[in-house]
């Protein structure tokens, strides 16, 4: 099955710092690749996906890279923000157990200094 | 996205008990399903919920331990049953709409077992 590594598992900027967090994937038949975000409390929500036929999205703020050949994505958070604070988790469809089903990163704690 | 309402938010249980989730979605979607989150952990997907019929289990779950229904296309019930510490979780429901569509997330029932 997909197996997902996500680096770093903390992170720590400067308020208007650029944040970026990274991951591969081991399955290159995966072709959905969302990021969540979680705040304390709450459950996770979709801020930005990219599918397998498209290099780059934005979304004012937040970018998410995809090189399919090596089997990685990125997300990048541009002039954070306090409220940026939270624990993001990147995902990647595993087709071979159905095309609905997702396989998580193990999460990144991302901290946002004033 | 739809809206998901997850009861009970949090509760706390006696060792040996059983507890039942609820997740409600304000529109009919087409895929529902059960994951569990462990402190500070990643998200782990215990099993998709068929409307209908048996829920389809991840690996290392059973349908004794994590009985789950779905009588309709919006609503599904997750129980966890002779509740033990190892049980201490956030059980969050996800749904999606048709194929290709993202997957949302309840807001979670955090749950402690003394």
């Amino acid at each position: 099955g997909e197996n997902v590594e996500q680096h770093p598992s903390t992170l720590s900027v400067q308020e208007g710092d650029s944040a970026v967090i990274k991951c591969t994937y081991s399955d290159s038949a995966s072709n959905y690749f969302p990021w969540y975000k979680q705040e304390l409390g709450k459950g996770p929500q979709l801020i930005i996906d990219i599918r397998s036929n498209v290099g780059e999205k934005k979304d004012q703020r937040i970018a998410v890279t995809l090189n399919k050949t090596a089997k990685h994505f990125s997300l990048h958070i541009t002039e954070t923000q306090p409220e940026d604070s939270a624990v993001y988790f990147c995902a990647a469809s595993d087709p071979g157990a159905g095309s609905y089903q997702l396989t998580f990163g193990k999460g990144t704690k991302l901290s946002v200094i004033p | 996205s739809a809206v998901i309402s997850q009861k009970p938010s949090r509760d706390i249980c006696q060792r040996g008990t059983s507890l039942t989730i609820q997740c409600q979605v304000d529109s009919q979607v087409t895929m529902m399903f059960w994951y569990r989150q462990q402190p500070g952990q990643s998200l782990t997907l215990i099993a998709t919920a068929n409307q209908g019929s048996e829920a389809t289990y991840e690996s290392g779950f059973v349908i004794d331990k994590f009985p789950i229904s779905r009588p309709n296309l919006t609503f599904s019930t997750l129980t966890v049953s002779n509740m033990s510490p190892e049980d201490s979780s956030i059980y969050l429901c996800s749904v999606q709409g048709g194929g290709g569509q993202p997957q949302h997330f309840g807001d979670g029932t955090r749950l402690s077992i003394l």
